[in-house]
């Protein structure tokens, strides 16, 4: 079964924090891809970053990485210097190889204080 | 370029009217979902469409919804007759898919209607 867990349902910190979204997933196929997603306020859905499970790099673009780790089936994402902008919900999301599905986790509420 | 366009943005009717939900994916994708989100039950996928044709509508959630694509330029959700709990965020979203090298990329999604069934 795919399943992706978002453990973390509502996060707060000040501004200029660096913060981590983790992102659990299961799978039994060896090919798939995860996805991060970024719903503002606004509500629309923003995609992030994709990544397929035969590249384990971290990514990094600007304030946003990305720690992909097969051994512990974990996506985990980080913001540094977080800013009052990125409040937001955060999904993560797995995609299998032979699916078009998105399994979506629940969401992770972060809020940035001033 | 542009991005998927819905509309309308929001909508509010009563219990019983039709409602007809529009999307218009981006150009050269060839795969579109329509999505339901709710505090409730999250994001729910409704039913997947592949070059015009529907794959999955197991999402659909009753007989009430129908979707349509009757090109790869647009397609309809419709809500015929809406309820109250049909009330929710609408999202459709297009990607490019090659389902025969199993190769599925990102979705992008629309900014949604927020349907209101009074």
């Amino acid at each position: 079964a795919q399943k992706v867990t978002q453990a973390q349902t509502e996060i707060s910190v000040v501004e200029k924090e660096d913060v981590t979204l983790d992102c659990v997933y299961e799978t039994r196929d060896t090919t798939y891809y995860l996805f991060w997603y970024k719903q503002p306020p606004s509500g629309e859905l923003v995609f992030l970053i994709r990544r397929n499970s035969f590249d384990e790099q971290n990514e990094i673009s600007g304030r946003y990485s990305w720690n992909f780790q097969k051994s512990t089936s974990s996506f985990n994402f980080t913001i540094t210097a977080s800013q009052v902008v990125d409040s937001a919900v955060y999904f993560c999301a797995l995609c299998t190889s032979g699916t078009y599905k998105y399994i979506f986790g629940t969401g992770t509420r972060l809020k940035v204080l001033a | 370029d542009a991005g998927v366009i819905q509309s309308p943005r929001h909508e509010v009717t009563e219990m019983g009217q039709e409602v007809t939900l529009r999307c218009k994916p981006i150009s050269g994708h060839n795969s579109l979902f329509w999505y339901r989100q709710t505090m409730m039950r999250g994001l729910e996928l409704l039913i997947y469409f592949n070059n015009n044709v529907p794959i999955d509508d197991s999402g659909m959630p009753e007989d009430r919804f129908s979707a349509k694509m009757p090109n790869a330029s647009f397609s309809t959700l419709k809500i015929q007759p809406s309820e109250p709990r049909d009330s929710a965020v609408y999202f459709c979203a297009s990607s490019s898919q090659d389902r025969g090298l199993r190769s599925y990329n990102e979705q992008f999604f629309g900014p949604g209607t927020r349907l209101t069934v009074l």
